[in-house]
């Protein structure tokens, strides 16, 4: 079973530039994750979504990010526009929604540096 | 609101040591707890989890985690530590098993030979 993908792996960019983070959760999920994972930190949610709806999307800075998930499968993270704080690791999570037994798995992140 | 408190951001042991990762937790309701590893420029593996069933959690690779209510604590332990276990281990809190998931600052395991 693929687990879930992020990509791009890596991505260096200047300040005030746009980037987006692309993320296909593991086959039949209906629960899809962003989370920021600053340097020496844990991860804290962005953004969670059941399906096509974002039900928790409350840690969302809304004045530059924005998230989508079309058709309740892939979905993409856009900063616009990029500050030098915004350097970090975005990780993708991906849950079957199944209740008490209900598990996240994690892609391999995307790590953003802003210059 | 929940939130993770886990006690040093290093721990450094000898191979064939053990390993005493430490958790505490706070929650207003009986909580989920989980203990997730990450290994360098990869994402976090789920390592075990706690869902109001046995106090003693096992999980993968040799590792278990007692929830104790009394001391808010579920510290994640192993016997023999290998190299192989150096990595940053992180402690999580929900308060369900299908809602967000409140992560500690995570212990980074150094193991030498």
């Amino acid at each position: 079973e693929a687990g879930v993908v992020q990509s791009p792996r890596y991505k260096i960019i200047e300040k005030k530039q746009p980037v987006a983070f692309w993320c296909n959760p593991i086959s039949g999920h209906n629960t899809l994750y962003w989370y920021l994972q600053n340097l020496g930190q844990g991860p804290e949610l962005l953004i969670r979504y059941e399906n096509e709806e974002a039900v928790d999307d409350s840690q969302l800075p809304k004045d530059r990010f924005s998230a989508e998930r079309l058709k309740g499968v892939d979905s993409t993270l856009k900063i616009q526009p990029a500050e030098l704080g915004d350097s970090a690791v975005y990780l993708c999570a991906s849950s079957a929604g199944t209740g008490e037994t209900d598990t996240q798995y994690f892609g391999p992140g995307t790590r953003l540096t802003v210059l | 609101a929940q939130s993770v408190t886990q006690l040093g951001s290093h721990v450094s042991v000898s191979e064939g040591a053990l390993v005493l990762l430490r958790c505490n937790y706070s929650s207003s309701v009986p909580p989920y707890l989980f203990w997730y590893v990450q290994y360098p420029n990869q994402g976090l593996q789920l390592l075990l989890k706690y869902t109001s069933a046995a106090t003693l959690v096992k999980g993968i690779n040799g590792f278990e985690a007692e929830f104790k209510k009394s001391e808010t604590s579920f510290h994640l332990t192993k016997p023999s530590a290998h190299m192989s276990d150096a990595a940053e281990y992180f402690c999580a809190v929900s308060d369900s098993g299908y809602s967000t998931l409140t992560f500690g600052k995570g212990t980074m395991l150094l193991v030498s030979p």
